[in-house]
């Protein structure tokens, strides 16, 4: 159990439909990202947030939004879906970045978002 | 710009033998952290071992050790001792400045009875 808990773990919805992605980091770590994996592929970086702010934007499209809250945690919203928007999105949390960079990514279990 | 390469997209082993996984980065960050993840069927990503920037010594955990050539920008990954269920993808990754994350693509490894 890596400490971070992402819900809904499974998500079947419909084109055009809108999902939100919850995310609890764990205990402790200031820093959330969120990242998508299609079928066979690798990670792709989507946002991350520091204390409530975002700190930096990979490909997210416009279509998706996220923020993290004061309790730290993180909601990622994916609207108007698409059928290539069918993806594993995973959470992930790290402790703030000290000098020599150590702190590995703790990541969720991944919610496994499908668009019919 | 900061960026992870892992050229080997498939790789078979043996069981019981001994396994590296290419990766080379490239930063222009003083200070960094390299480190591998393996992504079985399940979906999990699973942290396997951390190699500082700062360290002269190779890391090592268990079967997983990292070969780190800083001058050669390489972080390479080798398992020994194959088990099958080693099985599964496995992710290169580097933590740069403002805590970013930086992800290879990935090499899919498979053991072989």
């Amino acid at each position: 159990d890596s400490g971070v808990t992402q819900t809904p773990k499974h998500l079947i919805t419909a084109t055009g439909q809108r999902v939100t992605l919850r995310c609890s980091p764990r205990s402790g770590d200031l820093s959330v990202y969120w990242y998508q994996q299609s079928l066979d592929q690798g990670l792709q970086f989507l946002i991350q947030y520091y204390n409530g702010e975002e700190r930096a934007k990979g490909n997210i499209l416009e279509r998706f939004s996220a923020q993290q809250f004061p309790d730290l945690h993180s909601e990622l919203n994916l609207s108007s879906l698409e059928l290539g928007d069918s993806a594993l999105y995973f959470c992930a949390s790290s402790v703030a970045g000290d000098r020599r960079n150590t702190g590995e990514l703790f990541f969720g279990e991944g919610s496994r978002l499908t668009v019919l | 710009a900061q960026k992870i390469t892992q050229t080997q997209p498939g790789m078979f082993v043996q069981e019981k033998e001994a396994v590296t996984l290419d990766c080379t980065y490239d930063t222009s960050d003083q200070s960094y952290g390299l480190f591998w993840y393996k992504q079985p069927s399940s979906g999990e990503m699973i942290f396997l071992i951390y190699q500082g920037s700062y360290d002269e010594q190779n890391a090592t955990e268990g079967r997983y050790s990292l070969n780190f050539q800083k001058a050669r920008k390489s972080a390479n990954l080798v398992i020994s001792a194959s088990q099958l269920g080693d099985s599964a993808m496995y992710f290169c990754a580097m933590k740069g400045d403002f805590n970013k994350f930086y992800f290879g693509s990935g090499t899919k490894l498979n053991v072989k009875p």
